[in-house]
């Protein structure tokens, strides 16, 4: 069965610092992979999606994700963390027929600290 | 262009009760689904639908009905509200190509008391 894990928590890191948000999965086949953000209160926002071809994906706000299929990993890294980037983070695989269902971790949170 | 709306933003209901939860897209995406939030457990995926007249299960379908009949509406149906049904409700859509973005509604908060 697909599943993600994302074995932090709640990180805090400094303001200006870079930042690393771990995320592997579980998936039989090549696996649809994004990463959510949630402000509190707030919805979803898709940051990037990782479907085929250049493992190193760019997203909105500086993040960017790296696939790695040997390590079933698909990390979310900013090199510089802004206040507002405090939030909620979600690691999510694309499931059901052509990945439409998807299958998030628990979550992340980020405070970042002045 | 609306996106994804979702009627009502906040719902009070005692145990027992049945209410429904209505999503609507005005993007004519073929694929919408339905995740509850619970702190510490990120979103699970509690049904979903392929497009007008199709559904399936998710994660955690009990307690829950769907039906889809119409490619815009997608409502969430609670048969007989429990506590444990306590949660923030989203639904989503899609369009029809695997890369197409899934796009969120604004939630509902549902308590069950």
């Amino acid at each position: 069965a697909q599943s993600v894990t994302q074995p932090d928590i709640h990180i805090t890191v400094s303001e200006g610092a870079s930042l690393e948000l771990r995320c592997n999965y579980s998936y039989g086949a090549t696996p649809y992979l994004f990463w959510y953000v949630q402000s509190p209160g707030q919805g979803l926002q898709l940051l990037l999606k990782y479907f085929s071809g250049d493992t190193l994906v760019q997203g909105i706000k500086g993040f960017e994700a790296e696939f790695k299929r040997s390590q079933s990993s698909f990390n979310l890294r900013k090199p510089s963390v802004h206040w507002s980037d405090a939030a909620e983070y979600f690691c999510a695989v694309g499931a059901g027929q052509a990945g439409t269902a998807l299958i998030f971790g628990k979550g992340t949170t980020l405070s970042v600290s002045s | 262009n609306a996106g994804v709306t979702q009627t009502p933003k906040f719902q009070v209901l005692k145990t027992g009760q049945s209410m429904t939860l209505q999503c609507a897209q005005d993007m004519n995406h073929e694929y919408m689904s339905w995740y509850r939030q619970d702190p510490g457990m990120g979103l699970r995926l509690i049904h979903y639908s392929v497009g007008a007249g199709i559904t399936d299960q998710g994660e955690v379908p009990n307690g829950y009905n769907v039906s889809r009949s119409t490619t815009e509406d997608f409502p969430l149906r609670l048969l007989s509200a429990a506590p444990s049904q306590t949660s923030v409700y989203f639904c989503a859509s899609r369009g029809l190509a695997a890369q197409e973005t899934q796009y969120f509604g604004p939630g509902t908060r549902l308590l069950v008391l």
